[in-house]
C-alpha cells in the first residue's frame, strides 16, 4: 500500500528565514504534487512534478522530486507571512494518497 | 473559466439520517474525484470517476456511501445512513485526465 509522509507536520518559521519539507513514499510514482490549503478553504494546486530530477519554482516557493530516493521536497525561502498555510504532498499510484500536511506558520 | 462548484456548503444532520452531496465540474474535464478530509489531516481519495465510469472506489465505504455521475458531468455522493465519523469536509475535484487536479470549495458535514 502507498504510503506518503511529510515532515515537519508543524512549522512555525520567522519572517526571512528559509526552510524545507520533506515528503517521503513508499512506492515508485513519477508523477508527485503539491498543494496549498489556507484555514477553512480548499486546496489550492502549486506544482505537479512528473520526472526524476524535476524542479519547478514559483515566487518564493521551489519543489524538487527525487524518484530514486521516493523524495519530494518544497523550499522556502526568506518567507513571509502570506505563506502561512497547511501544505500537501500527494503521490499518484493506481490512486492519489495525500500526506498529513505540513502546517507553516510565518512569525514576523 | 468557471471553477469546480459543490453543495450544500454546510450540512448539519443526526446519525443514521440521509445526506447527499452534488458536484459541478469544470467544463471539459473528464475525470472527476471525491474525497473526505476529515479535520487535521489530508484529504481521502473515496472514488475517481472517467467520464460516467467508475475508476477507483477501493477507499469507499460501500456499505453506507455512494457516488453516481450518470451524464459524465455532474456528479452525486451520497450517505445513508450517516456515522458520527463520516463528519468532515467533502472535496470534489476534477482535471482533464491525470493531470493537475482543481478542487471545489467542499462540504462541511457535521453528524450530530
Amino acid at each position: 500500500e502507498l504510503k506518503v509522509e511529510q515532515n515537519p507536520l508543524f512549522l512555525s518559521m520567522q519572517e526571512g528565514k528559509n526552510y524545507t519539507i520533506y515528503c517521503n513514499y513508499s512506492t515508485t510514482s513519477d508523477r508527485l504534487y503539491w498543494y496549498r490549503q489556507d484555514p477553512g478553504k480548499s486546496l489550492e494546486s502549486l506544482f505537479v512534478l512528473l520526472s526524476n530530477g524535476a524542479v519547478k519554482q514559483e515566487g518564493r516557493l521551489m519543489a524538487s522530486l527525487d524518484t530514486k530516493a521516493r523524495l519530494s521536497t518544497l523550499h522556502i525561502t526568506a518567507a513571509v507571512h502570506d505563506l502561512s498555510a497547511t501544505y500537501f504532498c500527494a503521490v499518484e499510484y493506481n490512486d492519489m494518497r495525500f500526506g498529513a500536511g505540513t502546517r507553516l506558520t510565518v512569525k514576523p | 473559466e468557471a471553477g469546480v462548484a459543490q453543495s450544500p456548503r454546510y450540512k448539519i444532520i443526526e446519525k443514521r439520517q440521509s445526506v447527499a452531496f452534488w458536484c459541478n465540474p469544470i467544463s471539459g474535464h473528464a475525470t472527476l474525484y471525491w474525497y473526505q478530509q476529515i479535520l487535521g489531516q489530508g484529504p481521502k481519495l473515496l472514488i475517481q470517476f472517467q467520464n460516467n465510469g467508475v475508476v477507483d472506489d477501493s477507499q469507499l465505504p460501500k456499505d453506507r456511501f455512494s457516488a453516481e455521475r450518470l451524464k459524465g458531468v455532474d456528479s452525486t455522493l451520497k450517505i445513508q445512513p450517516a456515522k458520527l465519523e463520516d463528519s468532515a469536509v467533502y472535496l470534489c475535484a476534477s482535471s482533464r485526465s491525470t493531470d493537475t487536479q482543481y478542487f471545489g470549495p467542499g462540504t462541511r458535514l457535521t453528524v450530530l
